[in-house]
């Protein structure tokens, strides 16, 4: 099946600075990528709808100028967290669907977000 | 707004028991169904999927679920667990090429 790669797999910051975390479909294009949040024990949840080479659609209640993403290519997209604050630990995955096939969205394997 | 429900959120079974996994979206329109399986420490991998065709689908594991459109269900099943079933299992629903909702989840416990 189609491999999605986020990089990296985890990550430890300090209050305040930034974090990018990178989402790559690796032997397919993809015009659509997904966002999504998990908390502990819990469901993920959509955070934003990247699309390349236009803004991404955020969902209601997620800050768009603290979630920054950006799909500068079809098999590229990133999320920066910026300012990040403790309340921002989580574990963050990316999905991408191929562009033109009708297949089920491919997973990365996430990106475990720890703000110190 | 499309929403999934996921009515057991915690399941304990012993070895060998059968399990279904109920699962139920409120969307009307024509939508993709799917089931993930995700393993401690592990991402999400896909369990099944329902495009169109036929309703009853089978997946990896010995995994199958029916798609029941008069029901809005797409339900999970599998006629006798394994302790390596254990693991956290979401229901999803895609509508065309937009994005992918997820239930709540539900985490199985298999006991030998």
């Amino acid at each position: 099946g189609a491999v999605v790669s986020q990089h990296p797999s985890r990550v430890i910051c300090k209050s305040g600075t930034s974090v990018k975390i990178e989402c790559r479909s690796l032997d397919f294009q993809a015009t659509t990528m997904f966002w999504y949040r998990q908390f502990p024990k819990q469901s993920l949840m959509l955070m934003a709808t990247s699309n390349e080479g236009s803004k991404a659609t955020y969902e209601q209640g997620v800050e768009k100028d603290k979630f920054l993403i950006n799909h500068a290519s079809l098999t590229l997209s990133t999320l920066t967290v910026t300012s990040a604050h403790p309340e921002d630990s989580s574990f963050y995955i990316c999905s991408a669907i191929e562009t033109g096939a009708n297949t089920e969205a491919f997973f990365g394997q996430g990106t475990r977000l720890t703000v110190v | 707004a499309q929403s999934v429900s996921q009515h057991n959120h915690h399941v304990i079974l012993s070895e060998a028991a059968s399990l279904e996994l109920g699962c139920n979206y409120s969307y009307g329109g024509t939508v993709n169904l799917f089931w993930y399986v995700q393993y401690p420490g592990q991402h999400l991998q896909l369990l099944l999927k329902y495009f169109s065709g036929d309703p009853l689908v089978k997946g990896i594991k010995g995994f199958e679920a029916e798609f029941i459109k008069s029901k809005f269900s797409f339900n999970l099943r599998k006629p006798s667990v394994q302790w390596s079933d254990t693991a956290e299992y979401f229901c999803a629903v895609q509508r065309g090429y937009q994005k992918v909702t997820f239930g709540i989840g539900t985490k199985l416990q298999v006991i030998p």
